[in-house]
């Protein structure tokens, strides 16, 4: 099983709706979790961290976090076309001994 | 100023020889990283120090060899490549082990 799991999309949705993205992980043992937005041809750019279960909201983003479930959402409300990206779930594995990256969802937002 | 920074942007070499990138933060981190992102997009970490320690080694081939004279500073150099070997390398620094990272523009590895 891989450690970290993520559609890889392409997600398209319309300037303005919610886009929520979803991530699943293998370690019951995570302690920390990382979105990370990655355009076209760039660098990847943290977008949010959540250490314990519940939701974290900044701005437009809200990071959910399930441990029970073992799987972290990012929601992006009012989606706009700069939001177009594709969208990395990380997270710290083996004990604080490895971090690993998801193989990321593309989003499209559309105008 | 660019907080990780990595030279060169772009190389484009031939099978065989031997190259090097470097990676420089001046963000006060103490760790750092280097991360191999293939075709498909899928980012890897390699390769992690802490204060000049080596703490993550992936299963790389040993024809990558990191190397940090200070804190500051995490270089990677390869040895005779192979047309495998292209890919984006990002050096990336966090202030904890394994926090949250900042990551470089990225080296564009192109093997011929």
């Amino acid at each position: 099983q891989k450690e970290v799991e993520q559609n890889s999309g392409p997600l398209s949705v319309p300037e303005g709706a919610i886009a929520s993205l979803n991530c699943t992980y293998s370690d019951r043992g995570s302690q920390s979790f990382f979105w990370y937005r990655q355009y076209s041809g760039k660098s990847p750019e943290l977008i949010m961290s959540i250490y314990s279960n519940g939701d974290k909201e900044d701005g437009r983003f809200t990071a959910q976090l399930n441990k029970a479930s073992q799987y972290v959402s990012l929601l992006i409300r009012d989606s706009q076309p700069s939001d177009s990206a594709t969208y990395l779930c990380a997270g710290v594995y083996n004990y604080g001994q490895n971090f690993v990256f998801g193989p990321g969802t593309r989003l499209s937002v559309l105008p | 100023d660019t907080a990780v920074s990595q030279t060169p942007k772009y190389l484009v070499t031939q099978m065989g020889n031997d190259k090097s990138i470097k990676c420089e933060q001046n963000l006060g981190h103490d760790t750092m990283y280097w991360y191999k992102q293939d075709s498909k997009k899928f980012l890897k970490i390699m390769f992690s120090y802490n204060n000049k320690e080596l703490i993550i080694n992936e299963t790389v081939p040993n024809r990558f060899s990191p190397k940090s004279p200070d804190k500051a500073h995490l270089n990677l150099h390869i040895n005779s490549l192979e047309l495998g070997d292209s890919a984006v390398y990002f050096c990336a620094s966090s202030l904890k082990v394994l926090g949250i990272q900042y990551f470089g523009a990225g080296t564009r590895l192109s093997v011929l």
